[in-house]
């Protein structure tokens, strides 16, 4: 049990539809990173956020959004999905203001697009 | 970018015996880390390596990160169909957390 817990756990979209997926962080933990893992591949990272702004992003377009709460929650919201956005999204929690410490992921989330 | 690429991409060995995966970057790796994830769930983390020659332990798995810090090994002994997943290195350009990962090793334990 990591302490990061992601909802839902699958989901299935039409093309053209929006999605929100939401990850809590592990206590005490300040950054939530994004990722997609189509199959068969490693994970790749799509955006990170530090106290409630983004702290980077990889290289996915403008569509892929996020937003850090307060309680340091977080969503991705994606946008006009397409079949190619099919893939399992994973959060991982971290704190980063001491250093490289260990990130932990949630179980995922599964998306598929129809 | 960093590029990470592990070897091999799949492993069947029989149970109890020892294997090795790797774990090779295009650049020098600030901090590595090894993950196992069972098919289509999250990660797990086992361990993570910072300095060159470091060497970390935990039960039958063992990393290590060579002295030049731009390749990994991860070796474990006597395995177990426990063991049977998908192993993931990923890389911290810069101690900021955001990840670059091989494309995995799949592995399977016959009994």
């Amino acid at each position: 049990e990591t302490g990061v817990t992601q909802s839902p756990t699958h989901l299935i979209k039409t093309r053209g539809q929006q999605v929100t997926l939401r990850c809590s962080s592990q206590s005490g933990h300040n950054t939530v990173s994004w990722y997609q893992q189509a199959l068969g591949q490693g994970p790749q990272f799509i955006f990170q956020y530090y106290r409630e702004e983004e702290n980077g992003r990889g290289n996915f377009p403008p569509r892929f959004s996020g937003l850090q709460f307060p309680n340091y929650s977080s969503e991705l919201n994606v946008n006009a999905l397409e079949l190619d956005d099919s893939a399992l999204y994973l959060c991982a929690s971290s704190r980063v203001d001491r250093g490289s410490t260990e990130a932990f992921f949630g179980q995922g989330t599964r998306l598929t697009v129809v | 970018s960093q590029e990470l690429e592990q070897s091999p991409q799949s492993l069947i060995v029989q149970e109890g015996k020892n294997l090795t995966i790797n774990c090779t970057s295009s650049k020098t790796l600030y901090g590595l880390y090894w993950y196992k994830q069972k098919y289509g769930e999250g990660l797990i983390f086992l361990m993570m390596l910072q300095k060159g020659g470091e060497e970390k332990s935990h039960e039958k798995i063992t990393a290590k990160l060579d002295e030049k810090k731009q390749q990994s090994s991860l070796h474990i002994t006597a395995s177990q169909p426990s063991h049977a997943g998908i192993y993931l290195c990923g890389a911290d350009e810069s101690y900021s957390q955001k990840l670059v990962f091989g494309q995995g090793t799949r592995l399977t334990i016959n009994p």
